[in-house]
Formats: C-alpha cells, structure tokens, sequence
C-alpha cells in the first residue's frame, strides 16, 4: 500500500522532546521526507534521507526509521516548532505525503 | 537566492483547462528535478507531478493521470503544469518545487508561495 499514516495531532510542552510518526509499507523500502508547514506559508523541508537535515535546520530535529515507521524527533521543543508536519515517501510509480500532524508547543 | 513564482492560476469551469507556469531563478534549472504538490483548502499536502533534470523520467498521482501534463523548458528555467479536464477536487492551492536531486525524489527543499486554482461553476 502507498497510504502514509500519521497522528492529526501532537502536543509537546516547552524544551521537552517529541516524536512524530509516520507508517506506511513503502517505508520499508524507501526513506520518508519531513516537511514543516506553518499557517499562510510554505511547506520547509526539515528531514530527508536516513538523517539529513538541510542547511538552516536547528540540530534538534532529528531522523529515524524502523520497519514500516519513520520518525521525526525534535529534541528540546521551542514555540516555534509549532506547526504542521508532513512525511513523504515513495512507491515504484508515485509520491505520496501522509496526512499531516499538527504539533501543538505547550 | 532560489526562487520559485508560480502564476496561470485562476477561476475555471469544471471541464475546462488552465495551464500553470513556475519561472525559477537562483540556481542552476536544469541541474534539478522538478515537482508540482497542491493543498486543498484547509487540507493536506498531495503530490501532483514530478519532471526529472531532463524530463526524462516523469511521474504523475493517480488522481491526474491522463489529466494533467508535466514540462519544463530549460532554456527558460520554467516549469510548466497543463491542466485538462478540470474537476471541483482539482481546486488547491498549487504549489511548484525544487528537488534536491537531478532525478526524481521525495525531497523538496525550495517552494514557492502557490498559485491557487478554483474549479467552479
């Protein structure tokens, strides 16, 4: 299946640490994308590869993968990071985006 | 600086076509693939299209196949998404994308800000 799965919604209280998931079975043979996307703007990319981060990213963000899981931590949660968060992957024709997670800063 | 301005958007009739243009600048065009994602309003992000380097290798969503037409032309380091057959779903937010590879990927590191298409009668 190419469906990506993941919480509509997260909540992480200030400086603690969160992780976003993301399922699907492409997963398994591909690596997931991580986008940050904050109201009126455009999606960022956060994540990408095993554990890539682009340049201007905080190193609180960080990658993981398991099975049929990817994972985007961020390590010491700031107001900022609050927003909505997409994972992508991949199958053998197409490109799908899970349905989005909005993480809420406390 | 990369920057990615899309336009062609607009209010259509369901069934009627519309073409969308993404004119980049800042980077090498043609040393990148190339991607269209569009966001319903108030929903999620749904990939369209990708164009490889040099649209050879081109991938679309099941949901616009046989619709929609990918291009780029790299002479003009422009983008291009040719819409047919327009449906009420289509309306979204457009959204034109920069891989970070020359080949098609999952990996998006530059947006631009959208051009938004309305399908309405």
């Amino acid at each position: 299946s190419s469906e990506l799965t993941q919480d509509p919604a997260v909540s992480v209280a200030l400086g603690q640490t969160v992780r976003i998931t993301c399922q699907g079975d492409s997963l398994r043979s591909y690596y997931a994308s991580w986008y940050q996307q904050k109201p009126g703007q455009a999606p960022v990319l956060v994540m990408y590869g095993k554990n890539n981060r682009p340049s201007g990213i905080p190193d609180r963000f960080s990658g993981s993968s398991s099975g049929n899981t990817a994972s985007l931590t961020i390590t010491g949660a700031q107001a900022e990071d609050e927003a909505d968060y997409y994972c992508n992957s991949r199958d053998s024709s197409s490109i799908h985006f899970g349905g989005g997670t909005k993480l809420t800063v406390l | 600086e990369v920057q990615l301005v899309e336009s062609g958007g607009g209010l259509v009739q369901p069934g009627r076509s519309l073409r969308l243009s993404c004119a980049a600048s800042g980077f090498t065009f043609d040393d990148y693939a190339m991607h269209w994602v569009r966001q319903a309003p108030g929903k999620g992000l749904e990939w369209v299209s990708g164009i490889s380097w040099n649209s050879g290798s081109i991938a679309y969503a099941d949901s616009v196949k046989g619709r929609f037409t990918i291009s780029r032309d790299n002479a003009k380091n422009s983008l291009y998404l040719q819409m047919n057959s327009l449906r009420a779903e289509d309306t979204a937010l457009y959204y034109c994308a920069k891989d970070i590879r020359p080949t098609v990927t999952t990996s998006f590191d530059y947006w631009g800000q959208g051009t938004l298409v309305t399908v309405s009668s």
